[in-house]
């Protein structure tokens, strides 16, 4: 079964900081791996994606995650935080072939401090 | 109107009550699901559409009854709930349900039900 882990539930970091945000999961073969991003009161909106290829995706909103299969890991990075990054992070993974649903981690809580 | 709309954004009930929550995608999608947030625990999914077919259900109770009348409209009915059941009820969309489509949704903002 695919299964999620993000190990901090929350992260403060200062305005104009770098920012990493760790992810690992587990499934059986190469997963599709997801980051996405929920403001208060808002639904859950996708910053980026890994389907295969170059290992280094970039995303919205300045957003890039790095797929290292030696680690089984996925994390977020952004080079210089901004206030309006202040929002709850979800990794995802989801299978590869065939019929496919996405299983959540249990989100990270970014905090920013000015 | 683009996008994934729920109706109510909040919703109050009593335990004997019975609501529904309506969901309408304009993307043009064919799966659509629901699922279910509560604080300190990962997305719960609860069911899974495509094309007005239900595909998933996971092992939610009786008292959560879905129905899809088209690719577009998803509802949740809610009938005798408890108060854990109280959480952020979400409904998101995507293209179709294989590998590459269903990994890519679009979340509606959710209905936040709170169950007296």
């Amino acid at each position: 079964a695919q299964s999620v882990t993000q190990p901090d539930i929350h992260i403060t970091v200062s305005e104009g900081a770098s920012l990493e945000l760790r992810c690992n999961y587990s499934y059986g073969a190469t997963p599709y791996l997801f980051w996405y991003v929920q403001s208060p009161g808002q639904g859950l909106q996708l910053l980026l994606k890994y389907f295969s290829g170059d290992t280094l995706v970039q995303g919205i909103k300045g957003f890039e995650a790095e797929f290292k299969r030696s680690q089984s890991s996925f994390n977020l990075r952004k080079p210089s935080v901004h206030w309006s990054d202040a929002a709850e992070y979800f990794c995802a993974v989801g299978g590869n072939s065939g019929y496919s649903t996405l299983t959540f981690g249990k989100g990270t809580m970014l905090l920013v401090s000015p | 109107e683009t996008g994934v709309t729920q109706t109510p954004r909040h919703l109050v009930m009593g335990m004997t009550n019975k609501k529904s929550l309506k969901c309408e995608q304009h993307l043009g999608h064919n799966a659509m699901y629901w699922y279910k947030q509560s604080a300190k625990k990962p997305l719960e999914l609860m069911f899974v559409y495509s094309l007005e077919e239900r595909v998933e259900n996971n092992s939610v109770p009786s008292r959560f009854s879905p129905e899809c009348p088209n690719s577009s409209h998803l509802f949740l009915h809610l009938h005798t709930l408890q108060p854990e059941d109280s959480a952020l009820y979400l409904c998101a969309s995507s293209r179709d349900v294989g590998a590459a489509g269903a990994n890519v949704l679009t979340f509606g903002a959710g209905s936040r039900l709170t169950v007296l």
